[in-house]
């Protein structure tokens, strides 16, 4: 069973403040990292999709960045916003193939207050 | 989501009754994933489809679900003899070669009562 966390579980962030937040995963037969934006009564959104150690992705006002040899990947949101509101997800490849089901993290909650 | 429909939207069940979920996408896609949503949990995988290779169905909880891709484009994931605990949403992905992210269809809120 892949083990992968995000935290925090929740977060209340004002609006214009820059936020981050974390998922940890196995080291071990890496392939890839997912990030993913899911808003209420919407479908899961990908963001991101990182492979390479030390690799940093950007859309927007959110970035990514990913070190594969500690496990871990950060999600930043710089000038929050109201439809910044959402779970953001981390997912990894359930046998470290590209095309395998992924396992999900439980999200951080984001809430952006006006 | 783009290119993924799922019926139905909602379905309300009694226990013990048999369900059938649809998931519909775009032709072309050769890799089609189910993924479930229960209440104050992840996103749990359950399935995986891609071309004619078996399916992957280590992620199904129990032998009471099954699913099954026919001409390798419409999928329906079947649950036999509903148990309030199925009650969850039912999300349908499909996979863009080039870049491996999911794209997900709208789910199916199942509640049994």
């Amino acid at each position: 069973i892949l083990n992968v966390e995000q935290s925090p579980q929740s977060l209340h962030v004002q609006e214009g403040d820059s936020t981050n937040f974390t998922c940890s995963f196995p080291s071990s037969n890496f392939y890839a990292l997912h990030w993913y934006r899911w808003e209420t009564a919407k479908s899961p959104e990908a963001l991101f999709v990182m492979t390479l150690n030390g690799d940093e992705k950007k859309k927007g006002r959110i970035s990514a960045t990913l070190n594969t040899k500690e496990g871990y990947s950060y999600l930043y949101i710089k000038g929050s916003q109201p439809e910044d509101s959402a779970t953001y997800l981390c997912a990894f490849p359930n046998s470290g193939g590209g095309a395998d089901g992924l396992t999900f993290g439980k999200g951080t909650h984001l809430i952006i207050q006006p | 989501g783009a290119g993924v429909s799922q019926s139905p939207s909602n379905k309300v069940t009694e226990k013990g009754k048999d369900v059938e979920l649809r998931c519909d996408p775009i032709s072309g896609h050769t890799a089609l994933y189910w993924y479930r949503q229960s209440l104050g949990q992840g996103l749990e995988f359950l399935i995986y489809f891609q071309g004619n290779s078996a399916p992957d169905k280590s992620g199904l909880p129990s032998d009471r679900f099954s699913a099954e891709r026919t001409g390798g484009s419409v999928s329906t994931l079947t649950i036999q003899r509903t148990q309030q605990e199925d009650s969850a949403v039912y999300l349908c992905a499909i996979r863009r070669v080039s870049t491996g992210e999911q794209f997900f269809g709208p789910g199916t809120r199942l509640t049994v009562l």
